[in-house]
């Protein structure tokens, strides 16, 4: 799994937009890009994943350049329950079961 | 929606006590998976399990951890005999077949296991 550098913590206002990023240089070319989110005392929760480009669902959008040697996870409008802590992941999806490797994460705290 | 189901929400337990942490996977999904998050820390995968037994195992899961799916709906985490420094919160997982090109797991909300 490509090692990933991610933020220790951001802070924002709610109904700002919070984006952060993840960088991982050595990005092999099988290799996917995946956020989760995890509040305390929770099982973390899947947001989104993607190859290249750009990818967005209901929750957020996930921002690949050309090099994909990093990513950003942008969060629209944040409110005070998005404050968790976001893990970055990269690795290749073999098509059975993966194993999640997660890092130290970015610890996200929104306030009025 | 579905979700993944833990029981017991708080297990506690003397140090070489055997525990048992149960899991009710969603119902259609194939692959079946273990982590734990000692406080403060990273989650760290365990175990891996699809078509009644273990694809991969990290370092952490030796002789003393098991798995099993008991049944249809089951699947379970067996500590022989606790330690210490088993104390952690317990997640189970779960990912389908249409999640096969995904790294989507679906996380249980967790088993805190105190051993004391």
């Amino acid at each position: 799994l490509a090692k990933t550098t991610q933020p220790i913590s951001m802070d924002s206002y709610e109904g700002q937009e919070v984006n952060i990023t993840c960088s991982h240089n050595n990005i092999a070319t099988n290799d996917y890009i995946t956020w989760y989110q995890q509040f305390p005392s929770q099982g973390p929760r899947f947001i989104i994943q993607g190859y290249k480009t750009k990818v967005t669902n209901e929750v957020a959008s996930l921002f690949i350049p050309a090099d994909r040697k990093s990513s950003t996870l942008s969060l629209p409008r944040v409110s005070l329950s998005d404050t968790a802590v976001y893990y970055c992941l990269v690795g290749e999806i073999t098509g059975t079961a993966s194993k999640l490797t997660f890092g130290t994460g970015t610890r996200l705290q929104v306030t009025l | 929606e579905p979700e993944v189901t833990q029981t017991p929400s708080h297990q506690v337990t003397q140090m070489g006590q055997e525990v048992i942490l149960r899991c009710v996977p969603i119902s259609n999904h194939l692959y079946f998976y273990w982590y734990r998050q000692i406080l403060g820390q990273k989650v760290e995968f365990l175990v891996s399990f699809y078509n009644n037994e273990i694809s991969e195992k990290s370092e952490i899961f030796d002789d003393q951890f098991s798995v099993e799916r008991p049944d249809g709906s089951n699947f379970t985490l067996k500590i022989r005999s606790t330690k210490l420094e088993d104390s952690a919160m317990y997640f189970c997982a779960s990912s389908g077949s249409g999640t096969v090109f995904s790294y989507e797991q679906y996380f249980g909300p967790g088993t805190r296991l105190t051993v004391t």
